[in-house]
């Protein structure tokens, strides 16, 4: 059974980084790309990161370029997104996905608050 | 960027009814596009795959098609577990989610 398992949220204070984890299990991890995706409190969502399989090559939407670095340790089956210089705007539920998004982590609350 | 917009945004309908649900994109995306159910609380769920492939596991009451830039959800008979909030997404040019269908009992 593939199991996506995130980790690492939490509340920061604006400016200030964060790591989130993701945990995989019940599939070959090293042969997937993954990514990540986040929602909002009660909006909708939208992709964050991508990564190939070697991780080689990484994909960022524009708001998050610059600030956000994903990457896996394909030994650990475990994918990452290193947050830095967090603002208001990245408060919001992040989910793990395979790159074909069909299988889905619980997520995890990342709350960027004074 | 390509751009995806669902209709209507919330919609009422009763046990039993057929329901269509619809997304459109800015521009032609070739059948590259997944629906997703979202339940209050959960992760997204995929539902249908490239258009018109139901997922395993997935109920038969659920069947997408189109092509080009419009296309459509279809529950044949809603049942009261379908509540939740749907999601077309698409993958022919980067990726984009629409903005969602809020799915209600009547």
């Amino acid at each position: 059974e593939v199991q996506l398992v995130e980790s690492g949220g939490g509340l920061v204070q604006p400016g200030r980084s964060l790591k989130l984890s993701c945990a995989a299990s019940g599939f070959t991890f090293s042969n997937y790309y993954m990514a990540w995706v986040r929602q909002a409190p009660t909006k909708g969502l939208e992709w964050v990161a991508y990564i190939s399989t070697g991780g080689g090559s990484t994909y960022y939407r524009d708001s998050v370029k610059g600030r956000f670095t994903i990457s896996r340790d394909n030994a650990k089956s475990t994918l990452y997104l290193q947050m830095d210089s967090l603002r208001s705007e990245d408060t919001a539920t992040y989910y793990c996905t395979t790159g074909s998004f069909d299988y889905w982590g619980q997520g995890v609350m990342v709350t960027v608050s004074s | 960027d390509i751009q995806m917009t669902q209709s209507p945004s919330v919609l009422s309908a009763s046990v039993g009814d057929r329901v269509t649900l619809s997304c459109k994109a800015s521009q032609n995306i070739n059948k590259n596009l997944d629906w997703y159910q979202q339940k209050l609380g959960e992760a997204p769920k995929l539902l249908i795959y490239f258009t018109n492939n139901l997922q395993t596991g997935i109920p038969s009451r659920f069947s997408g098609s189109g092509s080009g830039t419009d296309y459509t959800l279809t529950i044949s008979s809603l049942q009261p577990e379908d509540v939740a909030t749907y999601f077309c997404f698409q993958y022919n040019s980067g990726w984009t989610f629409g903005g969602g269908t809020k799915l209600e009992l009547k």
